[in-house]
């Protein structure tokens, strides 16, 4: 079965410093993986995807993710964020089978402050 | 191009009572899903939903069911309620549902009960 780790569950940072998110995850078959992020009272917004080619994907607003299948992770990082990047972070990997099944890992709040 | 919209955005509802939500996928996509989210399981896969027929189901009681109408907009109903039901229910839609296609989100339903 898949499954998604966030190993962090909130992540306090100051403004202008790097951060990462973590996600692990767990499959025996090729995987799609996605980084979805929640600003409070809203649904789901898709920030990064890979799909396949480069393990290095990176979205419109400073964020990248690094797919490295040996350690089975898709870390999120952004060399420099602003208070407008504190929301909660979800990693998610596609499941088995010809469905849009995604499998989500627990959440990460990032609190980034001035 | 409308995004996925669904109705109501909050609901109270009693203990026992049966309740609706729907949810308007983006025009052409015929695939949709249902997640529910809460603060201690997080973001748990109800079922998708794809041409009218259900294609994949979460684990969750038969109290849940879903249907989706022939212009793909989907309903789930929730029939005697208990306070756990209490969650933020997510609907996404995608153009086809596979594994590699993008997902977008609707705000959700906020469902408490009382």
């Amino acid at each position: 079965a898949q499954s998604v780790t966030q190993l962090d569950s909130q992540v306090p940072v100051f403004e202008e410093a790097p951060v990462e998110l973590r996600c692990n995850y767990s499959s025996s078959v090729s995987v799609y993986l996605f980084w979805y992020v929640q600003y409070p009272n809203q649904g789901l917004q898709l920030l990064l995807k890979y799909l396949s080619g480069s393990t290095l994907v990176e979205s419109i607003n400073g964020f990248e993710a690094e797919f490295n299948k040996s350690q089975t992770s898709f870390h999120l990082r952004k060399p420099s964020v602003h208070i407008s990047d504190t929301a909660e972070y979800f990693c998610a990997v596609s499941g088995s089978g010809n469905t849009g099944k995604l499998i989500f890992g627990q959440g990460t709040t990032l609190q980034v402050k001035p | 191009k409308a995004g996925v919209t669904q109705t109501p955005r909050y609901l109270i509802k009693t203990r026992g009572q049966q309740v609706t939500l729907s949810c308007s996928p983006i025009s052409g996509h015929r695939s949709v899903s249902w997640y529910q989210q809460t603060p201690g399981q997080g973001l748990q896969f109800l079922f998708e939903y794809f041409s009218e027929t259900q294609r994949n189901k979460g684990n969750f009681p038969g109290r849940f069911s879903g249907r989706q109408f022939s212009n793909s907009r989907s309903e789930m109903n929730v029939s005697t309620l208990e306070l756990g039901d209490s969650a933020l229910y997510l609907c996404a839609s995608s153009f086809s549902g596979r594994m590699n296609t993008e997902a977008f989100f609707g705000q959700g339903t906020r469902l408490t009960v009382v």
